[in-house]
């Protein structure tokens, strides 16, 4: 499985647009990139995956360029209740064991 | 929804005692999993089961059981408690959906306190 680099943590103020990017040199040809994230004395819940360059849902927007060796994961306008660690992930469908890491801690200051 | 629930928020348990942290999920899902989280070290997987009665071991197995008698029921089972498995346990589901990678579901988890 590739291995991801993220960074620890981030802070950002409340309305700007974050982004964190993930670096994955080893990505395979199947593999997909996923991101969750995880609320404080919570689970992880997915947010949004792709495989090539842009994908965007109701949550966030997924950039991955054209060599997929990175991705960066942007929220628009973040606010408080953003504060959360957020994973990246990648594997290939259907493999099951995909490593969550430490993730980065993001913290959105009033 | 997919409803992932655990069946305790907090446990305290005493050293050499036989833990039991259960699982359900609502949503007929084939795969589940069993990661602990702590400080520093993120999430690990321990065990995970692809079907009924099948079981497949994680990163960090040692120490530790699971049984899935029931498609919707994945159990874990500490043998003996330690200090050392003192930690947040989460259980996930989650179902092959074709061509990506499988959304995994996750409980709220399970705080365990090992004296």
């Amino acid at each position: 499985l590739a291995k991801t680099t993220q960074p620890i943590s981030m802070d950002s103020y409340e309305g700007q647009e974050v982004n964190i990017t993930c670096s994955h040199n080893n990505i395979a040809t199947n593999d997909y990139i996923t991101w969750y994230q995880q609320f404080p004395s919570q689970g992880p819940r997915f947010i949004i995956q792709g495989y090539k360059t842009k994908v965007t849902n109701e949550v966030a927007s997924l950039f991955i360029p054209a060599d997929r060796k990175s991705s960066t994961l942007s929220l628009p306008r973040v606010s408080l209740s953003d504060t959360a660690v957020y994973y990246c992930l990648v594997g290939p469908e259907g493999y099951q064991k995909v490593t969550f890491g430490i993730g980065t801690k993001l913290q959105v200051i009033p | 929804d997919v409803k992932v629930t655990q069946s305790s928020r907090y446990l305290v348990k005493r050293t050499g005692e036989k833990v039991f942290l259960e699982c359900v999920q609502d949503m007929d899902h084939e795969n589940m999993f069993w990661y602990r989280q702590d400080p520093g070290l993120g999430l690990r997987l321990i065990y995970f089961s692809y079907d009924v009665k099948m079981k497949e071991k994680g990163d960090i197995p040692e120490g530790y059981s699971v049984s899935r008698e029931k498609k919707e029921r994945f159990s874990l089972i500490l043998e003996s408690a330690s200090t050392n498995q003192t930690s947040m346990y989460l259980c996930a589901s989650s179902s092959p959906r074709g061509q990506a990678q499988e959304t995994q579901y996750f409980g709220p988890g399970t705080r365990l306190l090992v004296l």
